[in-house]
């Protein structure tokens, strides 16, 4: 199976700020078919970017997606204080689904 | 809008079963395959198992193979969870989704907010 891994693990960041946001597959993925979640405390997750690049339906556009082949970057462009989270990215280029571990975006 | 809702959940003992439905509402239900996900302790998210819109293409994950079936009524707009010989490593919550194609696998675009299995004796 395709192992995901997210870095870093942890961010701390200000509203306002830039956040970069890492995931490195162990295998290269086809065709960009990698998406980005958000998830909140006691909620679900939520689909933010499709494709590697393609944002969800009604998502804003500080959210941006980049990369291919094994390497992938979720970008939030100026941080809101609603987009302190945990983010998960999982590929679905080949069976079974995997996720990565998760990077907590906590508010500094 | 788009709707899907979990249910049947609870505490179950060891070695036992539980069915999970997860009623959808606001697609053409029938269009677009659906999965299951549950978190994984130190691992984020774990997919669990999905069916193609047909119900004729069943996936599962490895660590519920031969143990867990997935189904789906097309005519109530419903998806299923059989969970037979459960273990406490089973214990999480369940989340139905929405994949974004016909069959898997693909991404998850919309979420249900989860049903708590509990195994435990």
């Amino acid at each position: 199976e395709i192992v995901l891994t997210q870095s870093p693990g942890t961010l701390s960041l200000s509203p306002g700020d830039r956040a970069t946001l890492s995931c490195r597959t162990s295998q290269s993925v086809s065709s960009s078919y990698l998406a980005w979640y958000q998830q909140k405390p006691g909620q679900a997750p939520r689909l933010l970017i499709y494709g590697a690049s393609s944002r969800a339906t009604d998502i804003p556009d500080r959210f941006s997606g980049s990369g291919s082949g094994t390497d992938f970057t979720l970008t939030i462009s100026r941080l809101e204080p609603e987009d302190f989270a945990v983010y998960y990215c999982q590929q679905y280029g080949r069976s079974p689904i995997t996720f990565g571990q998760g990077t907590r975006l906590e508010n500094k | 809008e788009v709707q899907v809702v979990e249910s049947g959940g609870s505490l179950v003992q060891p070695g036992g079963s539980l069915r999970l439905s997860c009623a959808a509402s606001g697609f053409t239900f029938s269009s677009y395959a659906m999965s299951w996900v549950r978190p994984a302790p130190g691992k984020g998210l774990e997919w669990v198992s999905a069916i193609s819109g047909s119900g004729g293409s069943t996936y599962y994950a490895d660590s519920v193979k031969g143990r867990f079936t997935i189904s789906r009524d097309n005519s109530k707009n419903t998806l299923y969870l059989q969970m037979n010989s459960l273990r406490a490593e089973d214990t999480a919550v369940y989340y139905c989704a929405k994949m974004g194609g016909y069959r898997g696998p693909d991404y998850f675009d919309y979420w249900g907010q989860g049903t708590l299995v509990t195994v435990s004796s």
